[in-house]
């Protein structure tokens, strides 16, 4: 079956790192993509990778591993504006998205 | 109107009624698609279009059916509405064409309440 998998919720401190893991299992693999999604509102598109290798994008940077079904999602200096659930979506053989629950990023001064 | 516009923005209704959901995006896209959104679970495809005339089931089509009679619109109507269907519903746009990139952007939502 297809299956994504990431944390359910991580906390980290305003100016840090924080890293954002994802599995996929899909048939078939189209792409990557993680979003951004702010309570009450809509997901917004962050990063889409499809080859292996980090993707940098001003403090977010997103990794892809295709061999081991793994992305991670890389934010750094924190800011409390981050607060909100991340998204991970692996596209299968049909350009379906497949999503994961979320992380829900907790971010403390 | 620039992006993806649903309608309305939240609904309460009584089980059993009828309900169409409305969307509409202005950037041309050929795929349009539906979710549901529950806590804990991730986005849930109810049905989906990749192009005008055309339309296709997704995870969770049960219960809910839609049309594309053009390129802009892409309705969800509940035929009998339950109260399992209470959930946010969000509707995306990709350009799924040669060259298109698939990414996805998110109209605002509907939050509908069954009861």
């Amino acid at each position: 079956g297809q299956n994504i998998d990431q944390p359910t919720e991580m906390t980290a401190t305003e100016g840090a790192i924080v890293q954002i893991n994802c599995t996929y299992q899909t048939s078939g693999f189209n792409g990557l993509f993680w979003y951004q999604q702010h309570a009450g509102e809509a997901p917004t598109f962050l990063s889409y990778n499809v080859l292996d290798g980090l993707e940098e994008k001003g403090r977010f940077s997103s990794f892809l591993s295709r061999s081991k079904g793994y992305s991670y999602l890389l934010l750094k200096e924190l800011q409390m504006k981050d607060s909100a659930s991340y998204l991970c979506a692996a596209m299968d053989s049909n350009y379906q998205l497949i999503w994961g629950a979320g992380t829900k990023l907790i971010i403390k001064p | 109107i620039a992006g993806i516009t649903q309608a309305p923005t939240s609904q309460i209704l009584a089980a059993g009624r009828r309900m169409t959901l409305r969307c509409t995006q202005d950037m041309r896209h050929n795929a349009m698609y539906w979710y549901r959104q529950d806590l804990g679970l991730g986005l849930r495809l109810i049905h989906y279009s990749n192009t005008a005339g055309t339309t296709g089931k997704g995870e969770v089509p049960d219960g809910y059916s839609v049309s594309r009679a053009n390129t802009d619109d892409f309705p969800l109507t509940l035929a009998s509405a339950v109260p399992s269907q209470t959930s946010v519903y969000f509707c995306a746009s990709s350009d799924h064409s040669s060259g298109g990139s698939d990414t996805q952007y998110f109209g605002p939502g509907t939050r509908l309440t069954v009861l």
